[in-house]
């Protein structure tokens, strides 16, 4: 069965610091999909990683794959207030029909000026 | 354009009650799918349809979940005899063509059953 585990499942912070997300999970998938989820919203997309070593940066977030390790980070460079958000990985599995997307736990992240 | 709607936005339900949920996925989009998010916790596949084909729905906790999508297009849940355990949020997501395609999230239907 596949597992994704995230840590830390909650993470307060101050503004301008920088500091990592993790993502494990136990299958070789080889795709790899982070969403943020604000408060009463809609999961909204972040990153698609779809190889082993790729790397994609969006303002001051940036994700990364190692597929070797099963794992994924997600790092926040200076981080700013309107980033606090929960952040979620998925991991997809294949099955019967098609692919279903396995999701972490979440990390909530709470920026602080 | 528009994304993924979802109505009703709340919904609270007395214990036994039948619930309708629906879900307007992106216009043009092929696969929908269903979750069920806990306070707390990630999202837990619940089906998926490939235009109006219902390919998977091993994720339906029990027979009181039913879901269609009868002209590929909109879809509605529906949970019969509603339990307290059926209490969460239900999103319904939609992708371009098939699974592995980014999948685009409606805001969800927060069930509360009484």
């Amino acid at each position: 069965e596949l597992k994704v585990e995230q840590n830390p499942l909650f993470l307060s912070m101050q503004e301008g610091k920088n500091y990592t997300i993790y993502c494990n999970y136990s299958t070789t998938s080889d795709r790899l999909y982070w969403y943020r989820q604000d408060p009463g919203k809609s999961l909204e997309s972040l990153f698609v990683l779809l190889s082993n070593g790729a790397v994609k940066q969006e303002g001051r977030l940036m994700a990364s794959l190692d597929t070797k390790a099963r794992l994924s980070t997600l790092h926040i460079t200076a981080a700013v207030h309107d980033l606090s958000a929960t952040y979620f990985c998925a991991v997809d599995e294949p099955m019967d029909s098609n692919y279903q997307l396995i999701w972490g736990a979440g990390t909530k992240l709470i920026i602080k000026p | 354009g528009a994304g993924v709607s979802q109505s009703p936005r709340y919904k609270v339900a007395k214990r036994g009650q039948d619930v309708a949920l629906r879900c307007d996925p992106i216009s043009g989009h092929v696969s929908l799918f269903w979750y069920q998010q806990a306070l707390g916790q990630g999202p837990e596949f619940l089906t998926y349809f490939q235009n109006e084909a219902q390919l998977d729905k091993s994720g339906l906790p029990s027979d009181r979940f039913f879901a269609e999508r009868p002209e590929g297009s909109v879809s509605t849940l529906k949970i019969q005899r509603t339990q307290q355990e059926d209490s969460a949020v239900y999103l319904c997501a939609s992708s371009l063509v098939w699974g592995r395609d980014t999948q685009y999230f409606g805001p969800g239907t927060r069930l509360t059953v009484l």
